[in-house]
């Protein structure tokens, strides 16, 4: 089956740039979708086909996807940001086609 | 506006069974498929299930293939999920999730808060 790798946690500075990476073999052939989690709360989607934003979403959040990962950035960090952010792809080939990573913990320091 | 809201999880036993429900509002249920996402304490998301908007097709992880069974009333805007034989590894909170299909992708754009199911004796 397909596996998403993302890095455990990731730390930035408030009004720095956050990049979470998802790892998959050939990942820019397929359409990649982003989560965010924040402690407690069910996960909203924050972009999706790779670097579309999900409605209400700010500009500070992008996407972008290519070879074998795909990256979601995050500009102009707030403290708000803080929370596990998720990718996710469909497997149409597969008989278990939804794959999520295992998400990145986004730390505001 | 979206709205999906989880019933019937709770405390149960190692082999026993449990039915969640998910009511949806805002948008029509039979004009889109459903998906179940699961949780379990401290853990990733895991997907669990899909069905389709009209319910003849299934999908499911290996993880729950033949002991849970997704389901849909659309004439009650409801989606269930069937678990049978459950495990200690099966408590988490399930989450019910509206797909949006472009193409072969699928994406899930509105979650509910979810309901936490224990397996434990």
């Amino acid at each position: 089956s397909y596996v998403l790798t993302q890095p455990p946690s990731v730390s930035v500075a408030p009004g720095q740039t956050a990049r979470i990476t998802c790892g998959g073999n050939n990942i820019g052939s397929k359409s990649v979708h982003w989560y965010q989690q924040k402690a407690g709360q069910a996960p909203v989607l924050v972009v999706y086909d790779d670097s579309d934003r999900a409605s209400g979403i700010p500009e500070r959040f992008s996407g972008s996807n290519f070879g074998n990962t795909a990256t979601l950035t995050i500009s102009r960090v707030e403290a708000g940001d803080e929370a596990d952010y998720y990718c996710q792809v469909w497997d149409s080939s597969s008989d278990h086609p939804g794959v999520f990573g295992g998400g990145t913990k986004l730390t505001v320091l | 506006e979206v709205q999906l809201l989880e019933s019937g999880g709770g405390l149960v036993q190692p082999g026993r069974s449990l039915r969640l429900s998910c009511v949806a509002s805002g948008f029509t249920l039979s004009n889109y498929a459903m998906s179940w996402v699961r949780q379990a304490p401290g853990k990733g998301l895991e997907w669990v299930s899909a069905i389709s908007g009209s319910g003849g097709d299934t999908y499911y992880a290996d993880s729950v293939k033949g002991r849970f069974t997704i389901s849909r009333d659309n004439s009650k805007n409801t989606l269930y999920l069937q678990m049978n034989s459950l495990r200690v590894e099966d408590t988490a909170v399930y989450y019910c999730a509206k797909v949006y299909i472009t193409g072969t992708t699928v994406r899930f754009d509105y979650w509910g808060q979810g309901t936490l199911v224990t397996v434990s004796s």
